[in-house]
């Protein structure tokens, strides 16, 4: 089955800075999800992205859409310690009614 | 409101062994899931129920079995456990259709010995 590409694979970064990931498939999709799991819970929905294009904002999170419909991305600006976790991508194709693809996941590490 | 709830929390078995994990939701949701989640791999889908009655294969179905019991309950069955089994299991649920968002049970960890 295929797996969508997700870079980087972990990062750490310092407390203030900006974060930027990505997402890449060789499919299409028309919807793209961004979830964080935090250790011992399940992944839980950050952003949710359904036309080409499209830029999603929540709080300090922004997600876009990919034009090619190919890819997604998703940037955190002023990193806090909370942010520490596991930022999934997920996409879905048309008519599969919500069985999502999932990437690999960008392990989040932030240092104060 | 609990959400999605998984039990057991954490599990060891031997090779051969049987369990069920069960998982619950009282969101009203009309479709569950149950994905394993191994390092490097992200989540892949082993069983789906679009609706209560009916289930499906996902990615990743040999070695189990899953029953939909009603609305609520959606359980995975290991009839005979095996070390690649071992894994963290989680169990989701979503509205019906597209562009209904998942939302995740806490998950089942799971060693098979």
């Amino acid at each position: 089955g295929q797996q969508l590409n997700q870079s980087p694979q972990s990062m750490f970064i310092q407390e203030g800075e900006d974060v930027s990931m990505n997402c890449t498939s060789s499919s299409i999709f028309n919807t793209w999800l961004w979830y964080k799991q935090d250790p011992g819970e399940g992944p839980v929905l950050l952003i949710a992205l359904y036309k080409a294009g499209e830029l999603t904002s929540n709080g300090r999170l922004t997600a876009q859409f990919g034009t090619t419909r190919k890819d997604s991305f998703l940037n955190i600006s002023a990193s806090i310690p909370s942010d520490v976790g596991i930022y999934f991508c997920a996409g879905q194709r048309a008519g599969t009614a919500s069985k999502l693809t999932f990437g690999t996941g960008t392990r989040l590490q932030v240092t104060l | 409101n609990a959400g999605v709830t998984q039990t057991p929390k954490f599990q060891v078995l031997k090779t051969g062994q049987s369990m069920t994990l069960q998982c619950a939701q009282d969101m009203n949701h009309n479709s569950m899931y149950w994905y394993r989640q191994d390092p490097g791999m992200g989540l892949r889908l082993i069983y789906y129920s679009a609706s209560e009655g009916t289930t499906d294969k996902g990615e990743v179905p040999n070695g189990y079995n899953v029953s939909r019991l009603n609305k609520r309950e959606f359980s995975l069955r290991l009839e005979s456990a095996a070390p690649s089994q071992t894994s963290v299991y989680f169990c989701a649920s979503s509205h019906r259709g597209d562009n209904s968002p998942l939302h995740f049970g806490n998950g089942t960890r799971l060693t098979v010995t």
